[in-house]
């Protein structure tokens, strides 16, 4: 099965830094990559994933950037403001009837 | 209108006892899951579910069962709860198994 690591497992950026969490899998056959962001109380919410035949991909202040031959992706956010605080998930995914499988997830603190 | 809504969202209860989460979602996706995440924000994988197929995570207790009355619906039942099934439990959704997740709100469940 999938083997998936994230890093850091905690980020603290100063309001308006950039912020940028790696998510490393073992799966060469993984296909699909996502990340979700989890805010207190709430369940974990898609903000934004890629697909294996595109290597990089922004939604305003978001960007994912995929390297399959090395088998990372990465969420990039710039210009942080606290509501960005939570804990954020990757769970690279294959194209088998497989569910996500999380990373153990980053939690950022954006100070203001 | 909640996509996915899960009731109830607190659950107390004593050891021994049987219980059931329910989860429903109008979005008309074709799968549905459910996951167990710990104090230590950890997700894992219970149950996955289309009209097709049933994938059981093979380290969950025969304790717990999904029960599925309709495409809409995926409740989860726990017979003889114990100590250690305290933890929040979350529904999700998909299109199809490669597609973004919908989460409900969660379910804390607590054992005492």
């Amino acid at each position: 099965g999938e083997n998936v690591e994230q890093h850091p497992s905690t980020l603290s950026v100063q309001e308006g830094d950039s912020a940028v969490i790696k998510c490393t899998y073992s799966d060469s056959a993984s296909n699909y990559f996502p990340w979700y962001k989890q805010e207190l109380g709430k369940g974990p919410q898609l903000i934004i994933d890629i697909r294996s035949n595109v290597g990089e991909k922004k939604d305003q202040r978001i960007a994912v950037t995929l390297n399959k031959t090395a088998k990372h992706f990465s969420l990039h956010i710039t210009e942080t403001q606290p509501e960005d605080s939570a804990v954020y998930f990757c769970a690279p995914l294959n194209s088998g009837n497989t569910p996500l499988v999380f990373g153990k997830g980053t939690r950022l603190s954006v100070i203001a | 209108d909640t996509a996915v809504s899960q009731t109830p969202k607190y659950l107390v209860t004593q050891m021994g006892n049987d219980k059931s989460i329910k989860c429903e979602q109008n979005l008309g996706h074709d799968t549905m899951y459910w996951y167990k995440q710990d104090s230590k924000k950890f997700l894992k994988i219970m149950f996955s579910y289309n009209n097709k197929e049933l994938i059981i995570n093979e380290t969950v207790p025969n304790r717990f069962s999904p029960k599925s009355p309709d495409k809409a619906h995926l409740n989860l039942h726990i017979n003889s709860l114990e100590l250690g099934d305290s933890a929040v439990y979350f529904c999700a959704s998909s299109l199809d198994w490669n597609y973004g997740y919908t989460f409900g709100s969660g379910t804390r469940l607590t054992v005492v």
